[in-house]
This record gives C-alpha cells, structure tokens and sequence, in this order.
C-alpha cells in the first residue's frame, strides 16, 4: 500500500490568482495523477504526472491552466493557474506501487474555493 | 460522454440487509473494474475489484459481479452496516495502463 499526503487540505482564493497543491507518496510509485471532483460530479482525470518530462493532459485539459511537476518519483505538484469560481472543487493526488494490480491510492484531497 | 455510469445517486439501506450498488460501462476495451469508498473528506479507498475474465469477486461481505454482455456491474454488500455508509465509486480501466475513469458515485445510507 501506500501513503499519499496532499496540503493544502483547503484553500480559498481570490479570483485570477493560482494556487500549487503539493503530493508527496511514502514508498515506491509507478505512476501518478491528478483527478477532480467538481460539486456533484464524478472524480475527472486531469492528467499523468511523468517523472522529468511533461504531463500527459486528459480532453478539456491543458498545461497553461493546470501545470504539472514531477521531479522525482514520490513527487508532484499541480497548479491552478489565473482561477475562477469554476475552479472551485476537490483536487484529488493518486498513484500506483509495484504489484497493486491497478489499484490507485489517493490522497484525502484539496477542496479548493475560489471567490 | 460518460463512460462509466452509475444512474442510482443515492440509496438508503436498513442494517443487516442486502445493498447493492450498480454501474454500468460503454467501452468495450475496459477489462478491469474497482469498486472505491469515500468518506466525506478523505480520498476514496479501495474496496474490491474484479477483471474481465470473471465474473464475480468475493472479500468478505462484499462481492462484486460483472456481466459483460450488458456492461454492467455490481456490489453487494451484506449485511450491510452503519459504517458503510459512504459515497460509493465504481471504476473501469484497461489493464496495464492505471488509468481508471470513474463513475459519478453512489451515496449509501444505512440505518439502524
């Protein structure tokens, strides 16, 4: 298994600023993403954070709004950039671990609101 | 469009009976599905999953059926318990990928 830690655990904003949620894993992780639970709503894959290149962005998602960092393995950050009220949601940081058969871990979450 | 939908938002449940939760998929190439919990702030957590070449899944009181002629998916619960109460995900993936697309949740209500 797997411990993922995620801060902030909440944030309120102003609009047009950004905020960066950190993710930091405590073992060995093969690969690592980025969701998003808007209020109501399903949790939508935002992109794959590749380790020292660039992120891989799901439809509806590009790096000029939600830039990706992943220097090393058990490490990632998100951004959101120049928010809006419509940013407002839960970001959620997953991975996998060698041997987990698919089975992601997750952190407990940013609930992000932006004014 | 929704690859993985679960069209019951919410179901209420009484103790020490039967829950059971569905979710229903429209890509073919999914061969792997997972059944997640989440509690109001924290990350969901894995329950159980189940791939493509079976079609049921059993840990404890949860087991989980896959028909995949219908694309369509299902846990049970039994005996359900107030602690199950929770948002109840269903996941489809295609394995080796670890990408999974997730269901719009299930809230479950069990009382006493």
């Amino acid at each position: 298994s797997a411990v993922i830690s995620q801060k902030p655990s909440r944030d309120i904003c102003q609009r047009g600023t950004s905020l960066t949620i950190q993710c930091q894993v405590d073992s060995q992780v093969t690969m690592m993403f980025w969701y998003r639970q808007q209020p109501g709503q399903s949790l939508t894959l935002i992109a794959t954070a590749n380790q020292g290149s660039e992120a891989t962005y799901e439809s509806g998602f590009v790096i000029d709004k939600f830039p990706i960092s992943r220097p090393n393995l058990t490490f990632s950050t998100l951004t959101v950039s120049n928010m809006s009220p419509e940013d407002s949601s839960i970001y959620l940081c997953s991975a996998s671990t060698p041997g987990s058969n698919e089975k992601l871990f997750f952190g407990s979450g940013t609930q992000l609101s932006v004014l | 469009d929704q690859q993985v939908k679960q069209n019951s938002p919410s179901l209420s449940v009484q103790e020490g009976r039967i829950s059971i939760l569905n979710c229903d998929y429209t890509n073919s190439m999914f061969d792997y599905f997972l059944w997640y919990k989440k509690y109001p702030a924290e990350g969901p957590t894995f329950l159980i999953s189940i791939s493509s070449i079976k079609d049921k899944n059993e840990d404890g009181r949860f087991t989980v059926f896959l028909n995949k002629s219908a694309k369509h998916l299902s846990l049970h619960i039994v005996p359900s318990q107030p602690g199950d109460s929770a948002v109840y995900f269903c996941a489809a993936g295609v394995y080796n990928t670890d990408k999974l697309i997730f269901g719009t949740g299930t809230r479950l209500q069990v009382f006493p």
